[in-house]
């Protein structure tokens, strides 16, 4: 079946280390984005891809990276420099027919410690 | 810049009852699209509905229907017979382009009692 994987499910860090969280989707969707769910603030928007070796800021970019080198995967870095990291991470990708919404993983926790 | 406004944090109904979820929004386009997400306890984002601006007849899915007032710019969904595993959050999001990002309210988070 297609669809989004993101891994692991729950991710443990110590403060000062980079992390990376892992998106594939076999859907063959061109675009790929990240969000970051935290409580009350609903789903803000970190990093997109609309193509391979192409990507754009989203809303709340500092203290992450990504990269997009093949289509399939949009892996997403927390590094040191993000001030307060432990949240739940959402991976979405979507068809050109961006009028359907997007299509979502099952999300990593990540807590830094 | 687009915005999606939810209000209300916290909505609880009786199981088998009708309950309203509001959002409204803030854009200067005139095609966009606006959807209802429900996040349950698995945090698995499920899409809901989905409706064109440029419709007036409001979309239906089965128990779920939305009230859209493009002049209000408000799209309140209407869920009819609750039951036990509509409890989640439940997100209201825009967008407007292929270039536009799919915008999300701040959710709120629905109880169904037994």
């Amino acid at each position: 079946d297609g669809g989004i994987t993101q891994s692991p499910k729950y991710l443990f860090r110590k403060e000062g280390q980079n992390v990376t969280l892992s998106c594939e989707q076999n859907l063959n969707h061109d675009a790929m984005y990240w969000y970051r769910q935290d409580p009350g603030q609903g789903l803000r928007l970190i990093y997109y891809s609309q193509i391979v070796n192409d990507f754009q800021k989203g809303d709340i970019a500092e203290g992450y990276s990504v990269s997009r080198e093949k289509k399939e995967s949009f892996p997403l870095t927390v590094t040191s420099a993000q001030k307060n990291p432990t949240a739940f991470y959402l991976c979405a990708s979507r068809t050109g027919r961006w009028f359907y919404g997007y299509t979502f993983g099952s999300g990593t926790r990540l807590t830094v410690v | 810049a687009q915005t999606v406004t939810q209000s209300q944090p916290e909505m609880s109904v009786q199981e088998a009852e009708t309950v309203t979820l509001s959002c409204t929004y803030d854009t200067s386009e005139s095609d966009y699209y606006l959807f209802w997400y429900k996040q349950p306890p698995s945090r698995q984002m499920i899409l809901v509905i989905r409706q064109e601006a440029y419709k007036q007849q409001n979309a239906t899915e089965n128990r779920f229907s939305v009230n859209f007032q493009k002049a209000a710019k408000s799209f309140s969904l209407k869920i009819s017979d609750s039951q036990l595993g509509d409890a989640a959050m439940y997100f209201c999001a825009y967008i407007a382009g292929a270039n536009s990002k799919l915008t999300f309210g701040k959710g709120i988070t629905l109880s169904v009692r037994p």
